[in-house]
């Protein structure tokens, strides 16, 4: 069964260092996104893309954030100047619809620890 | 934006057990889906279901959207069902587009 693969499962940082977390979403999808989730909380949306352009951002997405689909298979979350708070699991969905039609299929995630 | 309640917060069962999750929008959604988070983490999707009931196994949900519910079912628990359950909706049109997740119920299944 196609799945979505993110890379890699662990990431540790310094304060202030640039992250990438990497994604590949099933084929066949269109629709993007990346999700959070701090220790023992909710899921926060961050991002979804669609059709090589953000399509919706949440306050969390600020400046330090971007996206990218540098190629035709992967996608990318890039954090340019870490925070501690930034520490968290950070998931990668795609579906292949969007809208009310959208349905999310979820990564394993990264474990992203800023020290 | 949307408000997703989730009850109850734990539960414990045993073994064989049937349970009954609750999912609450504090309004209208279109699209609302069923995770599990397994204990390493990951997210599975169980269920896409804006309304009406679909069963996967020992899985069921329900969504009565005119009343802003859905439930999950769980029958004869298994100890591999441990893990958090979380409901998510979103009304696509609306103020924000985006899935929107409860707080999740953590469900523990004993041997």
């Amino acid at each position: 069964e196609p799945e979505v693969t993110q890379t890699p499962s662990h990431q540790v940082t310094q304060m202030g260092q640039e992250v990438i977390l990497r994604c590949v979403p099933i084929s066949n999808h269109l629709y993007f996104y990346w999700y959070r989730q701090i220790l023992g909380q909710k899921v926060e949306f961050l991002v979804s893309f669609y059709n090589n352009e953000i399509s919706e951002k949440s306050e969390i997405f600020d400046d330090q954030f971007s996206v990218e689909r540098p190629d035709g298979s992967n996608f990318t979350l890039k954090i340019r100047s870490t925070k501690l708070e930034d520490s968290a699991m950070y998931f990668c969905a795609s579906s292949e619809f969007g809208g009310t039609n959208e349905k999310l299929f979820f990564g394993s995630g990264t474990q992203l620890s800023v020290l | 934006g949307i408000q997703v309640e989730q009850s109850p917060p734990d539960l414990i069962l045993q073994e064989g057990a049937n349970s009954t999750l609750r999912c609450n929008f504090s309004d209208s959604v279109n699209n609302l889906q069923w995770f599990h988070q397994n204990p390493w983490g990951q997210l599975i999707n169980l269920f896409y279901i804006p309304s009406g009931t679909k069963q996967n196994g020992r899985l069921s949900a329900t969504t009565v959207a005119t009343e802003r519910y859905s439930l999950l079912y769980i029958s004869s628990s298994q100890t591999t069902d441990s893990g958090v359950y979380f409901c998510a909706g979103k009304n696509y049109g609306g103020s924000q587009g985006n899935l929107i997740f409860g707080k999740g119920t953590k469900l523990s299944v004993k041997p």
